[in-house]
C-alpha cells in the first residue's frame, strides 16, 4: 500500500519558469511533510519541509503548500534553474507520535529544466 | 554535505557474505536511521535507532540487524546474503526534538 504517492514520474519545465511537483497522501496520521532533492549516487538532500499546522512554508525559490482535507501538497520552483534537475522526492512522518519519525517517501519525480 | 558520513561507499561481495556498513551522524544528533532504496521499491525504512538504543523497526529482514554505540555511530549488519540484498543504503540522523531528517552519501552494496 503506497502511503505517499507522486503521480508524475517525471516534469519538463523551462529555465526562469515555475516547476510544480504533487504529492498525495492517504495516511491521516501523518503531521509533517518534506521535500528532498537527489542527484544519482548520492544521498537525499534536504529542501524544505511543512508541519501539518501550516498550508504554506517559503524558502527562496522553493515553496510547499499543504491541504490537509484533499491530503495534498505541492512543491513550487520559481524560477526553475538549470541545478534544479533531479529526482525530486516527497516524504512524510507521524513525528510527534513516539516510535513513528520514520519517513514514507513517494516514488518521486524527475525533474528536468530546460536550458 | 549534510554532515552525515557513510563507509563505505561500494562494497561488492558474494551470496551468502555478511557485511557491515557503517554511518556517522551530525553532531549532536540522537537519532540514526537506516533506509533502503532498491530499483523496484523506492526509499524504504528499516531501523531507527535514538540514544543507544532502538525506537523503530520497518520492513527489516531478520539476516539484517543494526546497533548504536555510545559515541552515537551506527552499523548495520547484513547476513546470509542474497541478490536481492544489492541496493543502496542510507543512513540518516535527526537532532533532538525535531523531525527533519539528514542522509548520509550511501553505501552502494553489490552481491554476486
Amino acid at each position: 500500500d503506497q502511503q505517499v504517492k507522486q503521480n508524475s514520474p517525471s516534469l519538463s519545465v523551462q529555465e526562469g519558469r515555475i516547476s510544480i511537483l504533487n504529492c498525495d497522501y492517504t495516511n491521516s496520521m501523518f503531521d509533517y511533510f518534506l521535500w528532498y532533492k537527489k542527484y544519482p549516487a548520492e544521498g537525499p538532500t534536504f529542501l524544505i519541509s511543512i508541519s501539518s499546522i501550516k498550508d504554506k512554508n517559503e524558502d527562496g525559490r522553493f515553496t510547499v503548500f499543504l491541504n490537509k482535507s484533499a491530503k495534498h501538497l505541492s512543491l513550487h520552483i520559481v524560477p526553475s534553474q538549470p541545478g534544479d534537475s533531479a529526482v525530486y522526492f516527497c516524504a512524510a512522518s507521524a513525528g510527534t507520535n513516539f516510535g513513528n519519525e520514520k519517513l514514507t517517501f513517494g516514488t518521486g519525480t524527475r525533474l528536468t529544466i530546460i536550458p | 554535505d549534510s554532515g552525515v558520513t557513510q563507509t563505505p561507499k561500494h562494497l561488492i561481495t558474494a551470496t551468502g557474505q555478511r557485511v557491515t556498513l557503517r554511518c556517522s551522524p551530525r553532531s549532536g544528533d540522537l537519532s540514526v536511521y537506516w533506509y533502503q532504496q532498491s530499483l523496484d521499491q523506492g526509499l524504504q525504512f528499516l531501523i531507527q535507532y535514538y540514544n543507544g538504543e532502538e525506537r523503530a523497526k520497518g520492513n527489516i529482514l531478520e539476516r539484517f540487524s543494526a546497533q548504536q554505540f555510545p559515541d552515537l555511530h551506527s552499523e548495520l549488519n547484513l547476513s546470509s546474503l542474497e541478490l536481492g540484498d544489492s541496493a543502496l543504503y542510507f543512513c540518516a540522523s535527526s537532532p533532538p526534538e525535531k523531525e527533519t531528517q539528514y542522509f548520509g552519501p550511501g553505501t552502494r552494496l553489490l552481491v554476486l
